[in-house]
């Protein structure tokens, strides 16, 4: 089945620090990959996606490379701001299908 | 930038009532869907809507539930007799296209309290 595992949440660091939130996936075939982000009473909003092995999405800062090898599709940002906090989903659309499947979401706190 | 608007933000029902929860989707995507979440637990696809008719749903989506898009701009989620377990956040979505390649935008989302 198609099937989307992050990280546990919460995570909270310092403002400037490197974050990584992990996220693997099973699917048949090749998988659309996304992160969305929610801010605190927003809806989710599309942060970055990548749509094959070895693309790299980026968006405000934020990257994850789609990786084939380990079904994997990390996001990273070098230096967080107090704004990034928010709760990140990883999500995936399989080969031929329209639906989203998402991740459980990690929540991220940035504390000055 | 065009957003997908959800009304009401909460909506409060006793169980057994019948609860319509309304989208208007970002006016020219011809691709509607809805999720949901549960407290605590992933974002579920219920159902994706093109051409006036259902294109896929999920084991969740049951004779209980049905959508509709009434005229040209709204999307409707019809919950004919609520349980207690359809308490969650509901979510509606569009795209302009179908497939991995195109976003999708979502609302900020009913919750949905059922008493």
């Amino acid at each position: 089945g198609n099937s989307v595992t992050q990280m546990e949440g919460p995570v909270t660091l310092s403002e400037e620090a490197f974050l990584t939130i992990n996220c693997t996936y099973t699917a048949t075939g090749y998988p659309s990959l996304f992160w969305y982000v929610q801010y605190p009473g927003e809806g989710l909003q599309l942060l970055l996606k990548a749509t094959k092995a070895d693309d790299k999405g980026s968006n405000k800062g934020f990257e994850a490379t789609y990786r084939k090898e380990t079904t994997s599709f990390h996001l990273e940002k070098g230096s967080v701001q107090v704004s990034d906090s928010a709760v990140y989903f990883c999500a995936l659309i399989p080969t031929g299908a329209n639906n989203l499947f998402f991740g459980t979401g990690t929540r991220l706190t940035v504390i000055p | 930038e065009p957003e997908v608007t959800q009304t009401p933000s909460h909506q409060v029902t006793q169980m057994g009532q019948e609860v319509i929860l309304r989208c208007v989707p970002i006016s020219n995507h011809l691709y509607f869907y809805w999720y949901r979440q549960i407290l605590g637990q992933k974002v579920e696809f219920l159902v994706s809507f093109y051409n006036n008719e259902i294109s896929e749903k999920s084991e969740i989506f049951d004779d209980q539930f049905s959508v509709e898009r009434p005229d040209g701009s709204n999307f409707t989620l019809k919950i004919r007799s609520t349980k207690l377990e359809d308490s969650a956040m509901y979510f509606c979505a569009s795209s302009d296209r179908q497939g991995g390649n195109q976003p999708q935008h979502f609302g900020d989302g009913t919750r949905l309290s059922i008493l």
